[in-house]
């Protein structure tokens, strides 16, 4: 079955830290990963594509199909960075559950 | 300039009741979509038009109806609203219909309650 496991519910670390968002798939074709990111009170947006190999705001993401994993990283969290993290398989439009993320100051 | 705007923000309700929520991009796109988040912000597509013609319906109860009347408009039409009904519901659009660049742009979103 087609799906994106987002293991973590609440991910809290303080400013300054690294961080890491754990997203995985499950998908017997070609996978398109993306991630979206919501702000408080504010709409879905994209992050950034796998296809693009981006930095975006400092996070980047590589997709591993050995492990199946597409996670999010930061090497540096920013109180800023708080919010809900979604990784996407867009093509099939299957959302992972989500991942609030929380930078302490 | 709003690219994708929903009305209304906020919608509360008796069980029972018939409501609508609109959805328009002015974007150009000509795919667009309807998603619902729950309490638990698990986000579930719902249904997906392309160029007014319904490509994705999801296993949704037949109480929801999405309606197409041109390439920009997409609304929700939910017959007989019932407590789970009650969600965040996300309207999104792009380009084409699904694929490696089809970035989705999604509304601000509707909080439907359902007493």
């Amino acid at each position: 079955a087609q799906r994106v496991t987002q293991p973590e519910k609440l991910l809290s670390v303080f400013k300054g830290a690294p961080v890491e968002l754990k997203c995985n798939y499950s998908y017997s074709g070609s996978p398109e990963l993306f991630w979206y990111v919501q702000y408080s009170r504010q709409r879905l947006q994209l992050l950034l594509r796998h296809i693009s190999r981006e930095s975006i705001k400092g996070f980047t993401a590589d997709l591993n199909k050995g492990e199946t994993s597409f996670h999010l990283k930061k090497p540096f969290a920013q109180e800023e960075d708080s919010a809900m993290y979604y990784c996407a398989l867009i093509y099939k439009y299957i959302f992972g559950t989500g991942t609030r993320l929380k930078v302490l100051a | 300039d709003t690219a994708v705007s929903q009305t209304p923000k906020y919608l509360v309700t008796q069980m029972g009741n018939d409501k609508s929520i609109k959805c328009e991009q002015n974007l150009g796109h000509d795919t667009m979509y309807w998603y619902k988040q729950d309490s638990k912000k698990f986000l579930k597509i719902m249904f997906s038009y392309n160029n007014k013609e319904l490509i994705i319906n999801e296993t949704v109860p037949n109480r929801f109806s999405p309606k197409s009347p041109d390439k920009a408009h997409l609304n929700l039409h939910i017959n007989s609203l019932e407590l789970g009904d009650s969600a965040v519901y996300f309207c999104a659009s792009s380009q084409a219909s699904g694929g490696a660049s089809d970035t989705q742009y999604f509304g601000p979103g509707t909080r439907l309650t359902v007493l």
